[in-house]
């Protein structure tokens, strides 16, 4: 079962800007959108941003998502260590009738 | 607040079964789809299962179809995942979440002889 396409890892330095991505296709992403996730080891994951781009109350503006074509983004400005996590994009898959998850990206924090 | 908190993992021998169990609470149950996602150790997050409000519409990933089961009792606020035929790639901790906007902190399975 195709998933989305996110890099392995990403590097940032302290207050930077990090921009994650994630790749999928017409089926999923491209009309679906994409969710995303936070998840510190050892935790569940944390909910950043719904399907719509919607961002829940409890999460900081310092988090935006947003989509152009296929590629689904997370945006995180003024990095600070507690954003040093794992993040997962999520659509659903309309061919697939499944979701389908991204295999994760690690974000380290300088 | 919203709860979630599952249940029935542990150690199995491949081809056994188990029947994890979700208790959901601090929110109208009958009102979410309800997902099953699962963590091999190590690794990334798979989505496993889930199902629409009312239990009429299941939808399950190509590696478990046929062998795994989603199910809800609205009456018991209460989420199932019915896990037959286990294989050792099935071993991982096994989350559920409502609408992926809030998390249960997992039940483990470990698939061993």
């Amino acid at each position: 079962q195709a998933g989305l396409t996110q890099p392995p890892s990403v590097s940032k330095g302290l207050r930077q800007t990090a921009t994650l991505t994630c790749t999928g296709n017409s089926n999923n992403v491209g009309n679906q959108g994409a969710a995303w996730l936070q998840q510190h080891q050892g935790h569940p994951p944390k909910l950043l941003s719904s399907r719509n781009n919607n961002r829940p109350s409890e999460i900081s503006e310092r988090f935006s998502a947003s989509r152009s074509g296929n590629t689904a983004s997370l945006t995180i400005t003024g990095l600070q260590p507690e954003d040093e996590a794992d993040y997962y994009c999520a659509s659903w898959d309309s061919s697939l009738s499944a979701w389908v998850f991204g295999g994760g990206t690690k974000l380290t924090v300088l | 607040e919203v709860q979630l908190v599952e249940s029935g993992g542990g150690l199995v021998q491949p081809g056994g079964s188990l029947r994890l169990s979700c208790a959901a609470s601090g929110f109208t149950f009958g009102d979410y789809e309800m997902h099953w996602v699962r963590q091999a150790p190590g690794k990334g997050l798979e989505w496993v299962a889930c199902i629409t409000q009312d239990g009429s519409a299941k939808y399950y990933v190509a590696s478990v179809k046929g062998r795994f089961t989603i199910s809800r009792d609205n009456t018991k606020n209460s989420l199932y995942l019915q896990t037959n035929s286990l294989r050792a790639d099935d071993a991982a901790v096994y989350y559920c979440a409502k609408d992926f906007d809030s998390w249960g902190q997992g039940t483990p399975v470990t698939v061993s002889s």
